[in-house]
């Protein structure tokens, strides 16, 4: 059965600190990784990841992909409380199916 | 680019009756959308692939009766919850991409009560 893990299930942080978000993922026919914050309404796309090794970066923001190992990345340096979000991860598999994760929910405190 | 709108951003509706959310896909055509269904404090369940000018699939226990998506164009796709009951109150979420290798983009969502 396809699944993705997210972990941790939550985080709670203080501005300025480091986090590490980790996606690993089992399913067939692997296409892309992506990546979303979500705030009170719906996903924002942050980064879609096809590569192994290659980081892909925004601002504060990086992910990386290793297919080999089966798990993503997701890096905020510097965090701010606008951070504070649910950070999503889904894997694209064959053409019409995505399979989510349940989430990290990153709280930044001032 | 790739902005997906959804609407309304929210409904209250009385139960046995229908309500119909629309999600547009503005600046890019769309021949497959998405529509999820999302719980409090849980992650995205996908309800069914909308393909534009064809049925839409469904996931395994989703009532396709109750319901019912409409692709009839590139850019819009609509879903209608008949005879709506309070069961049926949720967050309703479209998504919709250019293609297979393009990112799914989101639009704001549906909150969705029935009393």
């Amino acid at each position: 059965e396809d699944k993705v893990v997210q972990s941790p299930l939550s985080l709670v942080v203080h501005e300025g600190d480091t986090v590490t978000l980790n996606c690993s993922y089992e399913v067939t026919n692997f296409r892309s990784l992506l990546w979303y914050k979500q705030e009170k309404k719906a996903p924002t796309f942050l980064f879609m990841l096809t590569s192994s090794g290659i980081e892909k970066k925004s601002g504060r923001l990086s992910s990386i992909l290793d297919k080999k190992e089966l798990f993503s990345i997701l890096n905020i340096t510097a965090t701010q409380t606008g951070d504070s979000a649910v950070y999503l991860c889904a894997v694209s598999s064959g053409t019409y199916k995505y399979i989510f994760g349940t989430g990290t929910r990153l709280k930044v405190l001032a | 680019g790739a902005v997906v709108s959804q609407h309304p951003s929210w409904v209250i509706c009385k139960s046995g009756t229908s309500v119909k959310i629309e999600c547009r896909s503005l600046d890019f055509q769309a021949t497959t959308m998405f529509w999820y269904r999302q719980f409090p404090k849980q992650s995205l369940m996908l309800m069914a692939t909308s393909n534009e000018g064809s049925k839409a699939t469904y996931e395994q226990g989703v009532e396709k009766d109750k319901f019912l998506i409409n692709h009839a164009s590139l850019t819009l796709s609509t879903l209608t919850v008949t005879s709506a009951h309070p069961e049926d109150s949720s967050f309703y979420i479209c998504s919709a991409r250019l293609d297979p290798w393009s990112p799914l983009h989101f639009g704001n969502g549906t909150r969705l009560t029935v009393t």
